[in-house]
């Protein structure tokens, strides 16, 4: 099945800067890729996602960058604010309905 | 607003008990999950359902089994619990395969946090 790894674990980053988190996959027949962002006590939620037959996707602050040779993909939050604060998974399925997701990246972001 | 609604929302139990978590959403949604999540591990996909007939096992199925009494309730048992089943789990309901204006989206219910000593 798919294995999914991501990096960091955690990532403090002072408010206004970028932050960025890795994720790799291992079944080249994943064409589907969430991101889901998990608010302290809060149930997960999508805030983007991208699918195979494109490399970059934009919304607002946040984008996420897809590189299929070599199987890994990476979230982008500029600007970054204290409601950044959050932990974040990110996910991948060869078919959108079974997905494997990463073991979470905690972002703090400092005032 | 159409949710996603679990019950308990906590609970403690102890070794050897039955347990039942339950699930009921508004969405309208024809596939339902149920999730487990453990620090440092991530959402791991334990049942799925796409319909009132249909149940698929995920990736740690051993030592739970569900139930989907109608398309909008789906409950996960815990035969007999043990502690290392003490984790947060998550019902999530999602669309048809995306397309059409529909996405692969799962939209999540609050969790039920389950504590077994």
């Amino acid at each position: 099945g798919e294995n999914v790894e991501q990096h960091p674990s955690t990532l403090s980053v002072q408010e206004g800067d970028s932050a960025v988190i890795k994720c790799t996959y291992s079944d080249s027949a994943s064409n589907y890729f969430p991101w889901y962002k998990q608010e302290l006590g809060k149930r997960p939620q999508l805030i983007i996602d991208i699918r195979s037959n494109v490399g970059e996707k934009k919304d607002q602050r946040i984008a996420v960058t897809l590189n299929k040779t070599a199987k890994h993909f990476s979230l982008h939050i500029t600007e970054t604010q204290p409601e950044d604060s959050a932990v974040y998974f990110c996910a991948a399925s060869p078919n959108d309905y079974k997905l494997s997701f990463g073991a979470g990246t905690t972002v703090t972001v400092r005032a | 607003d159409a949710d996603v609604t679990q019950t308990p929302r906590n609970r403690i139990t102890k070794t050897g008990k039955r347990i039942m978590l339950e699930c009921s959403q508004t969405k309208g949604h024809d596939r339902m999950y149920w999730y487990r999540q453990d620090p440092g591990l991530g959402l791991r996909l334990i049942y799925y359902s796409f319909d009132v007939k249909d149940i698929n096992k995920g990736e740690i199925s051993d030592g739970y089994s569900v139930s989907r009494q109608a398309q909008a309730k789906f409950s996960l048992s815990l035969e007999s619990a043990i502690p290392n089943q003490t984790a947060l789990y998550f019902c999530a309901t999602s669309d048809q395969l995306p397309g059409q204006g529909r996405t692969g989206e799962l939209f999540f219910g609050e969790g039920s946090r389950l504590t077994v000593l």
